[in-house]
């Protein structure tokens, strides 16, 4: 079973490089969700999508933009990438947004901005 | 604002021994589901418990378990019979009633000692 795939698993920009950040799941979930990892600060959640063609900011979308292409992917875009998004990324789904459900992970992205 | 705090950046236990991981919340919330999750060096989130804040019975899932407070906004996670495992960076979160919204602590690091 795969789950939620990130793609790729590691990245180098330099500042001012653009890159898209890939995301899949396989479960028919609804909805989607980008996080970045910071050490000392655990994750703090980007930008979701609730469902196919909706998407919302979360705590700290500010140089994000996301695509919600179909139901099974969901795609974080670095415009302008800068220093202070060097980060893990995590892309999580699960199935609707009620906070009972279990949000299923993938396996990161580990990015650094030069 | 709604925050998660983990007082302990590392913990460290025998195997075999208990140890137990503490974490408190703030929100105003009345109905909102709290959870441990589990991330190993594969980085990979993984969910160990849930608890939802309505039921005054402590979860359980085999060796894991949770001591919940909800007056005191208290859920601290013991494991029994620790494993090597068990070695991993454990996020407690919650997430409110309106969805789509996890609220992450900052990690306590676990160490277990052979």
């Amino acid at each position: 079973n795969a789950g939620v795939t990130q793609t790729p698993k590691f990245q180098v920009l330099k500042t001012g490089q653009s890159m898209t950040l890939q995301c899949a799941q396989d479960m028919n979930h609804n909805s989607m969700y980008w996080y970045r990892q910071d050490p000392g600060m655990g994750l703090r959640l980007i930008y979701y999508s609730a469902s196919e063609g909706t998407t919302d900011k979360g705590e700290v979308p500010n140089g994000y933009n996301v695509s919600r292409l179909n139901k099974r992917e969901f795609s974080l875009r670095l415009e302008s990438a800068a220093p202070s998004q060097t980060s893990v990324y995590f892309c999580a789904s699960s199935y609707d947004g009620n906070p009972k459900n279990i949000q299923y992970f993938g396996a990161g992205t580990r990015l650094s901005v030069l | 604002a709604q925050t998660v705090t983990q007082s302990q950046p590392e913990m460290s236990v025998q195997e075999a021994e208990t140890v137990t991981l503490s974490c408190t919340y703030d929100t105003s919330e009345s109905d909102y589901y709290l959870f441990w999750y589990k991330q190993p060096p594969s980085r990979q989130m993984i969910l160990v418990i849930r608890q939802e804040a309505y039921k005054q019975q402590n979860a359980t899932e085999n060796r894991f378990s949770v001591n919940f407070q909800k007056a005191a906004k208290s859920f601290s996670l013991k494991i029994s019979d620790s494993q090597l495992g068990d070695a991993a960076m454990y996020f407690c979160a919650y997430s409110i009633d309106t969805g789509n919204q996890f609220y992450f602590g900052t990690g306590t690091s676990l160490t277990v000692i052979p």
